[in-house]
């Protein structure tokens, strides 16, 4: 295992089309985070699964987005009706779950999504 | 609403300077706070935590809760310090809701002249 996986890499797609990117986290990993960065900003959080419950979505997660992770192993997040705006890099990370202040947020190599 | 300001989009040094990354935070809590690295063409990953009080890679970075501080340092700079540093904040575990998204600054790209 070497880590959080994200695939595809990167997603080039047309104003209205849906796209979905899978996130593969460590094994194990109770916890499934994403985010997205777009230009000259730093991550932010979009919403985040303690096994395969969605447990927190941020304001940013307009209706046209969805998350699932089905069976608490890998997550997908769906863009419906892409506009131009979603362009960015989409992060996934995952965390082991543990209680406490011990549990470290491991980071994908995110999708860059480019709508054109 | 927590929020996390890093000044400085770039900071360039020479090699064998000190090196200091500013991070400022607004919380109302007891967060926790973190620096992570994105070197050119790898993914992020976590540097340093301020409750581990550890230094590395030689940076330290205390949290002064006085001033709302998380300031990272390296006494001496080396070229493989060039990378994009964020700080970044979790609030208290005990506040429920949000306890575990992580809340990033914008960065700042350190540059090492050699």
């Amino acid at each position: 295992d070497t880590g959080v996986s994200q695939d595809p890499r990167h997603k080039i797609t047309k104003r209205g089309q849906n796209v979905t990117f899978r996130c593969d986290p460590i094994s194990e990993h109770n916890r499934l985070y994403w985010y997205r960065q777009t230009l000259g900003q730093g991550p932010e959080f979009l919403t985040y699964f303690q096994n395969e419950a969605q447990l927190e979505k941020s304001r940013l997660l307009s209706d046209r987005f969805s998350a699932e992770r089905p069976k608490g192993s890998f997550s997908t997040l769906e863009i419906q009706r892409t506009e131009q705006g979603d362009s960015a890099m989409y992060l996934c990370a995952s965390s082991p779950g543990t209680s406490g202040t011990t549990d470290t947020q491991y980071f994908g190599p995110g999708t860059r999504l480019t709508v054109l | 609403a927590q929020r996390v300001t890093q000044p400085e989009k770039l900071l360039s040094v020479f090699k064998g300077a000190p090196v200091e990354l500013k991070c400022n935070y607004s919380y109302s809590g007891s967060p926790e706070l973190f620096w992570y690295v994105q070197y050119s063409r790898q993914r992020l990953q976590l540097l340093l935590r301020h409750i581990s009080r550890e230094s590395i890679k030689g940076f330290t970075a205390d949290l002064n809760k006085g001033e709302t501080s998380f300031h990272l340092k390296k006494p001496f700079a080396q070229e493989e310090d060039s990378a994009m540093y964020y700080c970044a904040l979790r609030p208290d575990l005990y506040s429920g809701a949000g306890s575990y998204q992580l809340t990033f600054g914008k960065g700042t790209k350190l540059s090492v002249i050699p």
